[in-house]
Order: structure tokens, then C-alpha cells, then sequence
């Protein structure tokens, strides 16, 4: 089945830029995702990429798509406070069901 | 804007009861998700419905059940709660099926079974 991973913790300064990693095996995959999750809040979409991309720039946001090794990142440009959160990555495979990695846990220190 | 809610934030129940987990979107969207997440897991999908009264498996169904009478509503039912069900369960919602199609998400409800 379908396997999604990433590091449990980062953390980084503020004002540095942050860089959450994830790995996928569904070579069927169709549109990969970041989510984000607040304190006691649910998950929220950042941003997604198309899998015939291998980068999107949105803002502070980068994504980068490596579909050979089937690698994702998110870099974060500026890191804030505010940018502390739980960071998600998913991928959309043939049966159009999301598949979630671990989540990322992104401290962000002064 | 599209708003998911899920009745409670926050559930205590004892082992053995029957709970009812309960969520509503306001958009008319015709598919709903119930996950659950732990940490180090990530999320888990229990069941989806792409329709009215109708239920799919997700990829860890056992323990738990659905329904589906309205659009807007989709129950999550523990029969008879444990132990192991301790967790934060997560609604969402999307319009259709396709790839660019958004799932959004309510707050969350943290079950404590005891």
C-alpha cells in the first residue's frame, strides 16, 4: 500500500528558513499536498503541486518535487513564530484518497 | 467560506459505551471523511462516504461504523468504546472526487476513553 514519511521534529530560528522533507512510494500519485495543523486546530491546505511540476512558488512557500525519487519538501522562506505548527505532506494516488505522512512538528525558536 | 464543525471538542466516555462522534458541513459537499491521528501515525482514514447513505472503508474501520442520512451529516459511531480508540478523531469535506478537489477539516474532537 501506499506509505508516506517524514522526520517528526525540526527546529529552527527565526528568520531562518525551514525545509520539512517527505518521501512517498505511490508512483501513481497525481497531485501531492502540504497541510497545516495549529494547536488545537484542524488541518488546513498550504498548497498542493500537480506530479508533472517539480516546483511551485507561492509567497514564503517553495515546494520542490522530485518524482524520480519520489521526494517532497517544503521550504519556508523567513521562518516566523507564527509558522510553529504541525506540517503534513499527502499524496493523491489512483484511488483519489489522500494518504497522509507522519507530520512534521516545526519549532520555531527566537 | 467553508465551514466543518464536529459537536464536541473535547469526549470522556468509559470503556464498553457507545459514542457518537457527529459532523457538519455547511457547502453541500457530497464527500465526507472520518480520520483519526495519532502522533507519530499521522492521520488515519476509518471511513469516507461519497454520497448520501451510502459508506466506504478507509484503512482502519474495525471498531467503528458510520452513517450518512443527511449531506450535510456524518456520524461517526464507536459501538462499544476502548481503550486503544483514545485519540483525536478529525471531519472533513470535499466538493468532489477529482485531484485539485480540497478536503477541509473541522477542529477535531479529542475522545479520552477510559
Amino acid at each position: 500500500g501506499e506509505d508516506v514519511e517524514q522526520s517528526l521534529f525540526l527546529s529552527v530560528r527565526e528568520g531562518d528558513s525551514s525545509v520539512i522533507n517527505c518521501t512517498y512510494t505511490d508512483s501513481s500519485s497525481t497531485y501531492l499536498y502540504w497541510y497545516k495543523q495549529e494547536p488545537g486546530a484542524g488541518l488546513q491546505l498550504l498548497t498542493y503541486i500537480f506530479s508533472n511540476m517539480d516546483m511551485k512558488q507561492d509567497q514564503r512557500l517553495t515546494v520542490l518535487l522530485n518524482k524520480k525519487d519520489k521526494h517532497l519538501s517544503l521550504r519556508i522562506a523567513d521562518t516566523q513564530t507564527g509558522d510553529s505548527a504541525i506540517y503534513f505532506c499527502a499524496e493523491k494516488g489512483g484511488g483519489n484518497k489522500l494518504t497522509f505522512g507522519t507530520g512534521t512538528q516545526l519549532k520555531v525558536e527566537l | 467560506d467553508v465551514k466543518v464543525t464536529q459537536s464536541s471538542r473535547y469526549l470522556v466516555k468509559r470503556t464498553g459505551e457507545k459514542v457518537f462522534l457527529e459532523c457538519v458541513q455547511d457547502m453541500d459537499h457530497e464527500n465526507m471523511f472520518w480520520y483519526r491521528q495519532d502522533p507519530g501515525l499521522g492521520l488515519r482514514l476509518i471511513y469516507f462516504s461519497y454520497d448520501v447513505k451510502m459508506k466506504e472503508k478507509g484503512d482502519i474501520p474495525e471498531g467503528y461504523s458510520v452513517s450518512r442520512e443527511k449531506k450535510e451529516r456524518f456520524s461517526l459511531i464507536l459501538e462499544s468504546a476502548s481503550t486503544n480508540q483514545t485519540s483525536m478523531y478529525l471531519c472533513a469535506s470535499s466538493l468532489g472526487r477529482g485531484p485539485t478537489d480540497t478536503q477541509y477539516f473541522g477542529p477535531g474532537t479529542r475522545l479520552t476513553v477510559l
